[in-house]
């Protein structure tokens, strides 16, 4: 049974900074493309970035690219989202979610349940 | 970034209605959009990929269809439990796209 876990969110100041991880399990990690995608409350879905199955490739949205760093480790079934200079409209629940396919981007068979990031002094 | 617009906003309708949800893409995306149901609380679900493909274990009144620019989500007899938030995606570039969602709420 696929599960994603994701964990790291809290209470963080303005300009803090904040490392969320999703731990995976019951597929084979390495071989899918990971997403983060996030939620604001009572907003709609924004997707953020994604990693390769290797590590090798990112891409991020627009509104995160250089604060937002996407990472991976294989060795431990691993996703990461690190948040840095924190501001209030980056409060959301976090989401990562596994592409479907192995060599096709075509949506996402599963999330986690999301972690809550509330930034606020 | 392609921007997707989805219409309507909201929606009121009753068990047993047909409704249609369309998605409108800043570009051509080919076939390349997957749609959502989210419930209040709860993660997204995945429905659609590939424009008109059902995912495994979604009920057959699911439907979509479109190509290029425009396209639908048609639910054929809406059920209790589709009462829900739904969302387009387009996934034929980074960074993917979000339509802003399409609230269907009982009538």
């Amino acid at each position: 049974e696929v599960q994603l876990l994701e964990s790291g969110g809290g209470l963080v100041q303005p300009g803090g900074s904040l490392r969320l991880s999703c731990a995976a399990s019951g597929f084979t990690f390495s071989m899918y493309a990971m997403s983060w995608v996030r939620q604001a409350p009572g907003k709609g879905l924004e997707w953020l970035s994604v990693i390769g199955g290797s590590g090798g490739s990112t891409y991020y949205a627009d509104s995160v690219k250089g604060r937002f760093t996407i990472s991976r480790d294989n060795s431990k079934n691993t996703l990461y989202l690190q948040i840095n200079s924190l501001r209030a409209d980056d409060t959301a629940v976090y989401y990562c979610a596994k592409d479907q396919f192995n060599d096709w981007n075509a949506g996402f068979d599963y999330w986690g349940q999301g972690t809550l990031v509330t930034v606020s002094s | 970034a392609i921007q997707m617009t989805q219409s309507p906003s909201s929606l009121s309708a009753s068990v047993g209605d047909r409704v249609t949800i369309t998605c409108r893409a800043s570009q051509d995306i080919r076939n390349d959009l997957g749609w959502y149901q989210q419930k209040p609380g709860k993660a997204p679900k995945f429905l659609i990929y590939a424009a008109s493909s059902l995912q495994s274990g979604v009920p057959s009144r699911f439907s979509g269809s479109g190509s290029g620019t425009d396209f639908t989500l048609t639910i054929s007899s809406l059920q209790p439990e589709d009462f829900a938030t739904y969302y387009c995606l387009q996934d034929y570039n980074y960074p993917n796209t979000f339509g802003q969602g399409t609230k269907l709420e009982i009538k």
